[in-house]
């Protein structure tokens, strides 16, 4: 059974950089047919697509946060991690991670069970 | 990008009846499109994609059509555990995108 784990801080302070991994079990992250992402969704509020990563490194950022998000990939861990640089109180949110399928459309496959993100001084 | 719209926002049903949710995209995406049914605290879980092809362990009870801008999601007979939002999601081009959610509600 394919299981995703996201873990870091609780708490970031406004204008630092939130940092989150996600450690994958139950299947390989250099599978071809899967991309690795990242979701967020504020209290009471939708879900919006942050970005996603490829086993190989190749990334698709979100245009609306792509200027402070970095994600990368460790496979010799099996994880992959987000960064989202220069937080404010609007980036407060469950974030989740996820498995994208790739086939003929991308399909959130599976998700971790998210992580709430309070950004506050 | 491609905007997703859902309606209704909610909807009032009683077990064991039939409720329909829809989706619209604001440019074709052939058949693209998955629904997601996400508990109250919990993450979401995938109900069916490619419109109509349901996941696995999914109740027969969902099902998904539609094709290009118009797509729905059918609960045939309302179950207890089927009271929770739900989203469809766009997988045609970049940036991935979401309905707003349509919260299925105890009448």
């Amino acid at each position: 059974q394919v299981q995703l784990q996201e873990s870091g801080p609780g708490l970031v302070k406004p204008s630092e950089t939130l940092s989150l991994t996600c450690t994958v079990s139950g299947y390989s992250i250099s599978s071809t047919s899967y991309y690795w992402g990242w979701s967020r969704q504020p209290p009471g509020k939708g879900l919006e697509w942050i970005g996603s990563i490829s086993y190989t490194g190749k990334t698709f950022y979100n245009p609306s946060l792509s200027s402070r998000v970095t994600i990368s990939v460790d496979t010799s861990k099996n994880q992959f991690s987000l960064n989202l640089s220069s937080v404010t109180a609007a980036d407060t949110a469950v974030y989740y991670c996820a498995r994208i399928r790739s086939r003929e459309s991308l399909v959130f496959w599976g998700w971790g069970q998210g992580i709430l993100v309070t950004v506050s001084s | 990008d491609i905007q997703m719209t859902q309606s209704p926002s909610s909807v009032s049903a009683s077990v064991g009846d039939r409720v329909t949710i829809a989706c619209r995209a604001s440019q074709a995406i052939t058949n693209s499109l998955s629904w997601y049914q996400q508990q109250p605290g919990k993450a979401p879980k995938l109900l069916i994609y490619a419109a109509s092809s349901l996941h696995t362990g999914v109740p027969s009870r969902f099902s998904g059509g539609g094709f290009g801008t118009n797509f729905t999601l059918t609960i045939s007979s309302l179950q207890p555990e089927d009271f929770a939002t739900y989203y469809c999601q766009q997988g045609y081009s970049r940036p991935l995108t979401f309905g707003g959610g349509t919260k299925v509600e105890i009448k």
